[in-house]
């Protein structure tokens, strides 16, 4: 059974950083895509960006270019997604996903909760 | 990047009812391969979101007959035949042939 289980919630202070966990099982985890997602407070879902673990191959969404960092260890089945310093408009959930190619996603993750709050 | 603009953003519905929710995309969703990355996604209130159709119109596994995906193009349509009271939640269609992929707004589906 394909399983992605993410790292527990988060609250932060702006300014802090910040790294989460998505870990794959079930499944041959190099060889699938893991992307990113944010869903805001009551808003809707936003690609952030994937990486190819066997390889470490990234590509991020422009939104997102430089203001994350997405990084996988293939050795542990794990896929990361962190910030150097958090502002309170990071607040939201994050989802990884798994992807088939970079363009047929299909199982997700739990969801993180990241709160930024002074 | 490639707007994903789905109708109506909210849907309420009767049991038993028809439900029918529309994705339009700004470009042509077919890739080089011949393929049209065009997916639906359903999330129940407080769960991760769930994949129901992949490339148009293939349904997952698990997912009730009740669901179906039409479409070509730029022009997609999720239909359910006869809605029950688990289908409340919000649908998204993604569009995963051009980078990066996209989301539509979402439609929320409830019960009347």
């Amino acid at each position: 059974e394909v399983q992605l289980v993410q790292s527990g919630a988060e609250v932060k202070k702006p300014g802090e950083s910040l790294k989460i966990s998505c870990q794959g099982s079930g499944y041959n985890f190099p060889n699938y895509w893991i992307g990113w997602v944010r869903q805001m407070p009551g808003k809707g879902l936003e690609w952030m960006g994937i990486i190819y673990p066997g390889d470490s191959d990234t590509r991020y969404s422009p939104s997102f270019q430089g203001q994350v960092t997405i990084s996988a260890d293939m050795s542990i089945g794990t896929a990361y997604l962190q910030w150097s310093s958090l502002k309170a408009s990071d607040t939201a959930m994050y989802y990884c996903a798994r992807s088939k190619g970079q363009r047929l996603v299909d199982y997700w993750g739990q969801g993180t909760l990241v709160t930024v709050s002074s | 990047d490639v707007v994903m603009t789905q109708s109506p953003l909210s849907l309420p519905v009767t049991l038993g009812q028809p439900a029918s929710i529309s994705c339009r995309s700004s470009q042509s969703l077919e890739y080089s391969d011949g393929d049209t990355y065009l997916n639906w996604f359903q999330q129940r209130p407080g769960q991760s979101p769930r994949r129901l159709i992949y490339k148009v119109s293939n349904r997952d596994s698990g997912v009730p007959d009740r669901f179906s995906g039409s479409g070509s193009g730029t022009d997609f349509t999720l239909k359910i035949s006869r809605v029950e009271a688990e289908d409340v939640g919000v649908y998204y269609c993604m569009q995963g042939t051009h980078w990066p992929q996209t989301f539509g707004q979402g439609t929320k589906v409830e019960i009347k």
